[in-house]
């Protein structure tokens, strides 16, 4: 089945510690996005991709760091400067404008 | 900056009664319209979507939206809500936005429905 796959489902950080988010997806789709949601903020976004080797800064970007080079993959990782990193994660994609979620993944800080 | 707002954060509602989810957004500009659902334990779930034509459009279970570009409006309605539809539903506007096109979401709606 096509889908978005977020791994792992759970992840725990120690302070000062990067940590990195998987994101994979075989819809091939060519739009990829990052989202943090946090209770009563609903989703906000970190980074998105358009294409390959190419992204975007959202409206939280501050902490984070993306990369895509492969079409089907957007890791996300959480480094050392984001200092309120306990969320959860979820990963989209979108070949129109409607978009597909993975399942989240949770991060807490140890 | 485009934002969405939602002006309900949480309703609890009785079984058969009737739902309105509002939800406003801010951009002049043409946009697409979206409501996602998130059930309990699932991920999040296109609910219906509005990029052009008829404002009044039609989504899965029964759900439906209207799209009222005067009032930058685009609420979502049920006319007789199941135990089923408790959920988190939250309105997205998609918009360009130096040449990508940019995805806003609201903070979300939780709905409860009491049997």
């Amino acid at each position: 089945d096509g889908g978005i796959t977020q791994s792992p489902k759970y992840l725990f950080r120690k302070e000062g510690q990067n940590v990195t988010l998987s994101c994979e997806q075989n819809l091939n789709h060519d739009a990829m996005y990052w989202y943090r949601q946090d209770p009563g903020q609903g989703l906000r976004l970190i980074y998105y991709s358009q294409i390959v080797n190419d992204f975007q800064k959202g409206d939280i970007a501050e902490g984070y760091s993306v990369s895509r080079e492969k079409k089907e993959s957007f890791p996300l990782t959480v480094t050392s400067a984001q200092k309120n990193p306990t969320a959860f994660y979820l990963c989209a994609s979108s070949i129109g404008l409607a978009q597909h979620f993975g399942d989240g993944t949770r991060l807490s800080i140890l | 900056a485009q934002s969405v707002s939602q002006h309900n954060h949480h309703v609890i509602l009785s079984e058969a009664a009737s739902l309105e989810l509002g939800c406003n957004y801010s951009y002049g500009g043409t946009v697409n319209l979206f409501w996602y659902v998130q059930y309990p334990g699932q991920h999040l779930q296109l609910l219906l979507k509005y990029f052009s034509g008829d404002p009044l459009v039609k989504g899965i279970k029964g759900f439906e939206a209207e799209f009222i570009k005067s009032k930058f409006s685009f609420n979502l309605r049920k006319p007789s809500v199941q135990w089923s539809d408790t959920a988190e539903y939250f309105c997205a506007v998609n918009s360009p936005s130096g040449g990508y096109q940019k995805v806003t979401f609201g903070i979300g709606t939780k709905l409860q429905v009491i049997p």
